[in-house]
Order: C-alpha cells, then sequence, then structure tokens
C-alpha cells in the first residue's frame, strides 16, 4: 500500500495554530476510525499523540487534538510552543492486520 | 513503566539476514493483550512498519516485506526478534521495536537502532 500523504512543512509563530492534514484512502483513513499521530524530534524515537483519530494519551497536553473527515484525518496544534518543532507523523490502520503511517511534516515554530 | 531496548549488529553484508532483538523491561510481554512490532525508518525518511507478534505467537507482517520478515517470540525472556532476509542498501535504517497499547497505535517505543547494510 501507498504511504499516506502528508504537507513537507507546515509552521507558526508561539501561540498560533497549526494543522496537518493526513491524506488517504478508505481502505485505510476513511475505512477506520484507527488514525494516530506522532511527534518525533531529532535523534529521538516517535512519541504517541493522538490515537483512535482525537484521543490523546496521559500526559500529552491538551493543545493536542486530532480530527477526521473521509479520507483525510487532521492534527492540531494550538498555543504553539518552542518544543512542539518537531517532525509529525499520522498512521492508520489498513486493514488485513496491515498498518500504513504518513510522509511526515515538519513543523517550524518561528 | 515498560521500557524497550533493541540490540543487534549494526553492520550487516548484503544477501545476508539482518536480526536484531527487543527485550521488554518493566513488565511482563505475556500480560496484556498487547501486539509488539517492529518499525523502520532510513535516514530522513518516513517510518515503516514491519509487522508484530502476539504473546501467543500469532504474527502479521507488511505485505511488501512480507516474504523476507520473520518475527519471534520468547517469552522466558521477555524479548521478541526480527528476522530480515536477503538485505540490500534499501534495508539501512534506524529499526524501532514498540509496542500496541492503545488500540492500533504504538505507545511505547524503544529508542531505535541503526543497522547499516554494507560489504
Amino acid at each position: 500500500q501507498s504511504a499516506l500523504t502528508q504537507p513537507p512543512s507546515a509552521s507558526g509563530s508561539p501561540g498560533q495554530s497549526v494543522t496537518i492534514s493526513c491524506t488517504g484512502t478508505s481502505s485505510d483513513v476513511g475505512g477506520y476510525n484507527y488514525v494516530s499521530w506522532y511527534q518525533q524530534h531529532p535523534g529521538k524515537a516517535p512519541k504517541l499523540m493522538i490515537y483512535e483519530v482525537s484521543k490523546r494519551p496521559s500526559g500529552v497536553p491538551d493543545r493536542f487534538s486530532g480530527s477526521k473527515s473521509g479520507n483525510t484525518a487532521s492534527l492540531t496544534v494550538s498555543g504553539l510552543q518552542a518544543e512542539d518543532e518537531a517532525d509529525y507523523y499520522c498512521s492508520s490502520y489498513a486493514g488485513s492486520n496491515n498498518f500504513v503511517f504518513g510522509t511526515g511534516t515538519k513543523v517550524t515554530v518561528l | 513503566q515498560v521500557q524497550l531496548q533493541e540490540s543487534g549488529p549494526g553492520l550487516v553484508k548484503p544477501s545476508q539476514t539482518l536480526s536484531l532483538t527487543c527485550t521488554v523491561s518493566g513488565g511482563s510481554i505475556s500480560s496484556g493483550s498487547y501486539y509488539w512490532s517492529w518499525i523502520r525508518q532510513p535516514a530522513g525518511k518516513g517510518l515503516e512498519w514491519i509487522g508484530r507478534i502476539y504473546t501467543s505467537g500469532s504474527t502479521n507482517y507488511n505485505p511488501s516485506l512480507k516474504s523476507r520478515v520473520t518475527i519471534s517470540v520468547d517469552t522466558s525472556k521477555n524479548q521478541f526478534s526480527l528476522k530480515l532476509s536477503s538485505v540490500t542498501a534499501a534495508d539501512t535504517a534506524v529499526y524501532y521495536c514498540a509496542r500496541t497499547g492503545a488500540p492500533h497505535a504504538f505507545d511505547i517505543w524503544g529508542q531505535g537502532t541503526m543497522v547499516t547494510v554494507s560489504s
């Protein structure tokens, strides 16, 4: 299967909001409410930020929120902070016990 | 809390088999209804799911890698392992092990281990 499509980059000033899209197909993003989002700082392992489209694990700030419409999922980071500068990846269950990741988005805090 | 740690050779020759182990600490690999996955990331590129195993031994693999991948579990050692055969330079990547704790999401990750395929 093909990787989910994300914009290569996104940016915002401190305190602003940034939204990242993740576009798949009806066989993955559109077919299941199992979209998750990961934050990855340089040289570090990814960290789960959102699961099941919009749920936040314990410890993840409520500045991070997720949603989905059709074949496109979105991650919004509100009240941008310097430490939010990182790469972000979406992932979706793709049926038949298979998973697919997104192409990744580099978020820059201006 | 549960932690994962990858280990294995950092250099593998082309056509040989890449072998990595993930050691689970802070909890039993057999407790709870968790799957245990391998995920890789070539330098400067995105993440790719390789496959996963349940503690019963049931496995699922990425269709694009299925013919070359074997994932196994050793509950007595609290470890699970990855074998990737017939490697080429395209298999050079950081390899992560991860737990699927949240439904279909990877909630705990190892720090990753770099594997280079080169003669």
